[in-house]
Formats: C-alpha cells, structure tokens, sequence
C-alpha cells in the first residue's frame, strides 16, 4: 500500500524558514517524479514544487520561486521542501503527491498534508 | 502557462439528478492530458478521471468525463449522497500541473 507522510509544519513568523519532509512506502520511490501541492484554507489546489526521480529536472511556482529549494534522498525514501522567507500568503496545508507514472503530474497518491501557518 | 477555468463555482442538486462540471483551458491541452479530482472536507483529492474520459481505479461509472483541446466535462450521471464535494480539474501536460479553481457540488 502506497503511503506518503508529511511532517514538518507548524507556526512560524514571516520571514522565517521551514523545512518540511515527507517519507513514502509501498512503491519504488527513485521510479518516480514527486511533487508538493499546497491548499490555502478555504481556497483551491496550487501546484508548488516537482522533482524528477534522480533530481535532474526540479520546477516550481513563480509564487515560491527563488525562495523554496526542494529535493529528494532516494536511499531514506524521502522528500523535502525547504522554504525560506516566508510570507503570509505560503499558509497552506502542504500536501506531498505521488504521479502515476515516470515524470509527469497526474497524481494518484497524497499525503494527509502538513499545515503551515505564517503569522506573526 | 495553461489557466483552467471551471463552472460554475457553485453547483445546488439534489441526490438522484445528473451533475455537469464543466473545465475550460486557455490553451488547447496537449494530448487530453486532462484530470478531474474530487476533494471531501479535511481529506486529500482523489483521482477521479484521466486522460478526460479514463476512470481511476475503483472509481464508480456513474462518473464519466469527456471533451478534448480546451473544452472538458465531468458528469455523474445520478448523484449519490456521497458525491457531493469539490471537484477539481487539472491539466498535468507539462512538469507542472497547474489546477482549474475548483466546482462545490452542494446538496440542494
């Protein structure tokens, strides 16, 4: 059974950094392309981050561009998402996701997500 | 970049009738790469359809979707007490898999 955990959110004050983690099982994590997708409370889905199986291809949102980094450690099946200089608007809950095949973004695993607030 | 637009934003029935969401892109998308999600309160979407009109595992065949280049729609046929949710759509034709705003299916 796939699973992906997201762990990492919590409160913090603009400006500030954070790094979340999200660790699969159930599949062959280094067969896959993973992804971050966030919702902001009461609004829709937005897209974040990508990073290709073997990190050769990396992608993101012009709204985190420059200020988020992620990467991947196939060997501890994990994922990450290091955000800095927050900013009020990145309250989300982030959501790690699993494509369904290779590199693309058609998504047939998630996570529960991690809720990030930013706030002072 | 493809913008998804998706209407209404609102949808009222009740359970029994059919429902149709519509999602329209900015751009034609490449090769019907084209997905709907369903979203419940406090859980994460589900993979409803993809490829337009392919049924995810499990998924029941009261939901069927169609529609190619920029002009898509989800429809169930006969809505179930379960069904009601946002449905998202989402193009996923590039690294970056940018979503339609969303349609709340509420119970009228």
């Amino acid at each position: 059974e796939v699973q992906l955990v997201e762990s990492g959110g919590g409160l913090v004050q603009p400006g500030r950094s954070l790094r979340l983690s999200c660790t699969a099982s159930g599949f062959t994590f280094d067969d896959y392309a993973m992804h971050w997708v966030r919702q902001a409370p009461g609004k829709g889905l937005e897209w974040v981050s990508g990073i290709s199986w073997n990190s050769g291809r990396i992608g993101y949102a012009d709204s985190v561009k420059g200020r988020f980094y992620i990467s991947r450690d196939n060997a501890k099946n994990s994922l990450y998402l290091q955000m800095n200089s927050l900013r009020d608007e990145d309250t989300a809950l982030y959501y790690c996701a699993k494509p369904s095949y290779g590199d693309n973004t058609l998504f047939d695993h998630w996570g529960q997500g991690t809720q990030v607030t930013v706030s002072s | 970049e493809i913008v998804l637009t998706q209407s209404p934003g609102t949808l009222s029935l009740s359970p029994g009738e059919r429902a149709t969401l519509s999602c329209r892109a900015s751009q034609s998308v490449s090769s019907s790469y084209l997905a709907w999600y369903q979203q419940k309160p406090g859980q994460a979407p589900r993979l409803l359809i993809y490829a337009a009109s392919i049924r995810a595992t499990g998924i029941p065949d009261r939901f069927s979707g169609s529609g190619s280049g920029t002009d898509f729609t989800l429809t169930i046929s006969r809505l179930e007490p379960e069904d009601f949710a946002v449905y998202y759509c989402q193009q996923y034709g590039s690294f970056q898999g940018t979503f339609g705003q969303g349609t709340k299916l509420e119970i009228k």
